[in-house]
């Protein structure tokens, strides 16, 4: 069975600094996906990365950044310079790949960050 | 661009009480899927249906039944609510593949908020 671990159910942070969002994973797979979504307080879902298992380069997306490491089963996700907007819950998730039943995500639990100005 | 659409956005039920959550997509995404979110919990799979005709449990089913009316339409019955049942939940789509593999991110709705008195 997977499973996703985010440790830090919350985060309060003061506007500029840096903040990085733990994710730890549990899987027999040797293919499976891994995604970070955001839930802004108007409670929609937002997708923010895919990243695949083979494919364990860092990505940054203008403020964003995630850090891949299979070694540490980890997909931490790191917001530079973080803004009021920001605050959200954020969500790691994974999928196995091989699946002929669709898309099916485990979530983790979820870290609820707070940007203060 | 309406995407996923859920009815109703909000509902209050008494114990033993049923009602249809509705979910609708206009993407002909083959995979809908039913999560529930509780707090502390992130979110957990109900039911899925990963192409239109088949449908199957997830996570947390008990207390629910679903059906894939077309490719587009995927609801969730309660047929006895119990408080236990008070939630948020989001119903998702994804482009699927019927057998093979499947990467795809989930395109959420917005979400439903049901209480269970």
């Amino acid at each position: 069975a997977q499973k996703v671990t985010q440790a830090q159910t919350e985060i309060s942070v003061v506007e500029k600094e840096d903040v990085t969002l733990d994710c730890v994973y549990e899987t027999r797979d040797t293919t499976y996906y891994l995604f970070w979504y955001k839930q802004p307080p108007s409670g929609e879902l937002v997708f923010l990365i895919r990243r695949n298992s083979f494919d364990e380069q860092n990505e940054i997306s203008g403020r964003y950044s995630w850090n891949f490491q299979k070694s540490t089963s980890s997909f931490n996700f790191t917001i530079t310079a973080s803004q009021v907007v920001d605050s959200a819950v954020y969500f790691c998730a994974l999928s196995e790949a091989w699946e002929t039943s669709g898309s099916r995500l485990t979530f983790g639990e979820g870290t609820q960050l707070t940007v203060n100005p | 661009n309406a995407g996923v659409t859920q009815t109703p956005k909000f509902q209050v039920l008494k114990t033993g009480q049923s009602m249809t959550l509705q979910c609708a997509q206009d993407m002909n995404h083959n995979s809908m899927y039913w999560y529930r979110q509780d707090p502390g919990m992130g979110l957990r799979l109900i039911y899925y249906s990963a192409s239109e005709g088949t449908t199957d449990k997830g996570e947390v089913p008990n207390g629910y039944n679903v059906s894939r009316l077309n490719k587009r339409e995927f609801s969730l019955r309660l047929e006895s609510a119990a408080p236990s049942q008070t939630s948020v939940y989001f119903c998702a789509s994804s482009e699927g593949l019927a057998g093979g593999l499947n990467t795809g991110e989930l395109f959420f709705g917005e979400g439903s908020r049901l209480t269970v008195l």
